[in-house]
């Protein structure tokens, strides 16, 4: 299977805890993406990643996430301290920019998340 | 204000037989528009993806439609199944800009 592969597919934490997801985009993919989607709505922008070098991150991502991507290839996003709040399927998609394009019409292929619960 | 609505916000349909999603938008620039299938419990697939001079677009039964102009689309489902059953997502795309706005999508439930 060449798709974005997450792991693990659920966790369940107490509240307080810190929990850390992973990422692994399509290989040749050089943009990787995480987002936060709760029941119901779309998914959200948290941060977005162009190889190794995070360059953007939402205002919904608090000083309690932290998002890496150290080599360029798989990527890590961790919540200290989670609160109840937090319980949400976390998304990541990666795609390509060959094009050099900021704004490429290659889509995104998204993983199939990592449900996280709160207790 | 989310700049993607979807309507309905879900429906339900008997198997065979056809339907009709719709989603506005308020991006711009614009720059592309793509309809995302998400079954339950897994992550968005792309269905369709339509620039500004595209005025639709198929894959196998889904077939989506764009007006620039008004800043409507559409996806029509042909001959309904089982499978269809599933939440679709509106994502629009400005210009020179890398993230997408999403619509809350609608659920779709096919039943026997």
């Amino acid at each position: 299977d060449t798709g974005v592969s997450q792991d693990p597919r659920h966790k369940i934490t107490k509240r307080g805890q810190n929990v850390t997801f992973r990422c692994d985009p399509i290989s040749e993919h050089n943009r990787l993406y995480w987002y936060r989607q709760t029941l119901g709505q779309g998914p959200e922008f948290l941060t977005y990643f162009q190889n190794e070098a995070q360059l953007e991150k939402s205002r919904l991502l608090s000083d309690r996430f932290s998002a890496e991507r150290p080599k360029g290839s798989f990527s890590t996003l961790e919540i200290q301290r989670t609160e109840q709040g937090d319980s949400a399927m976390y998304l990541c998609a990666s795609s390509s920019s060959r094009d050099g394009l900021l704004n490429s019409n290659q889509p995104q292929h998204f993983g199939d998340g990592t449900r996280l619960s709160i207790l | 204000k989310n700049q993607v609505e979807q309507s309905p916000q879900s429906l339900i349909i008997l198997e065979g037989k056809n339907c009709t999603l719709q989603c506005n938008y308020t991006v711009s620039p614009f720059s592309n528009l793509r309809w995302y299938k998400q079954d339950t419990g897994r992550g968005p697939v792309s269905l369709t993806i339509m620039t500004f001079s595209e005025n639709t677009k198929s894959n196998g039964r889904y077939t989506a439609t764009l007006d620039a102009d008004t800043k409507q689309s559409s996806l029509h489902i042909t001959a309904s199944q089982l499978s269809d059953s599933a939440s679709y997502i509106c994502v629009v795309s400005a210009r020179n800009d890398y993230k997408l706005s999403f619509g809350a999508g609608t659920t779709v439930t096919v039943r026997a």
